[in-house]
């Protein structure tokens, strides 16, 4: 099993352009989950699945944007990127609900905004 | 807003010597989770603790949880150069038990 995979890794985009970050995990968990982390801190949730065609927003949506039409996916889309979304973005997933399992996490993708 | 709070921020200790780190947190919780991260990497899970549980053991981790005083310590037996890592606590939001609040974690380096 892969786990939970991210794609890109890496991408440099120019203020106002859009991209979508993708994540795939091959477990079948229900829960998927999108968290940024920046330098010194922990991760903040910004949007989460509970389940296919779920979406919840979390701690910092704004700005962002998230589909899960396969339950094996989840998507994270920035429409405008603005160089305060410079980050180390992670997703995870997991089984049961977040506070009584483990989360799963990917490698992350790192983006910056110029 | 941060739920849990690692303490101390940073922490260097020779390999052999034993690591704890802290947490406190700010509300009630039905469980506390800790994970590693090693530079570069996404997090991994190493233990949950529910509220009913004082103790749980893994391996050279030992971590406990103090609900009275909302605090929860990890502490890595016989640290290795490998164990050097960010070690956060994460615990449920308020509300919801499909969030998880990560704290800013502690940096461990173990040196050689």
């Amino acid at each position: 099993n892969a786990g939970v995979t991210q794609t890109p890794k890496f991408r440099v985009l120019k203020t106002g352009q859009s991209m979508t970050l993708l994540c795939a995990q091959d477990m079948n968990h229900e829960y998927m989950y999108w968290y940024r982390q920046d330098p010194g801190m922990g991760l903040r949730l910004i949007h989460y699945s509970v389940g296919e065609g779920t979406t919840a927003k979390g701690e910092v949506p704004d700005g962002y944007n998230v589909s899960r039409l396969k339950k094996q996916n989840f998507l994270l889309g920035l429409e405008s990127a603005a160089p305060s979304q410079t980050s180390v973005y992670f997703c995870a997933s997991s089984l049961l609900a977040a506070n009584t399992d483990t989360q799963y996490f990917g490698p992350g993708t790192r983006l910056t905004v110029l | 807003s941060q739920q849990g709070e690692e303490d101390p921020q940073a922490l260097s200790i020779q390999e052999g010597e034993n690591a704890t780190m802290n947490c406190s947190y700010k509300t009630s919780i039905n469980n506390l989770q800790w994970y590693r991260q090693n530079s570069g990497r996404g997090l991994v899970h190493l233990i949950l603790i529910r509220s009913n549980e004082r103790e749980k053991h893994s391996g050279r981790l030992r971590v406990t949880l103090d609900t009275s005083k909302k605090s929860s310590s990890l502490l890595i037996t016989a640290s290795r150069a490998a164990d050097t890592a960010s070690y956060f606590c994460a615990t449920d939001a308020r509300g919801s038990s499909y969030k998880l609040i990560f704290g800013s974690g502690t940096r461990l380096l173990v040196r050689p």
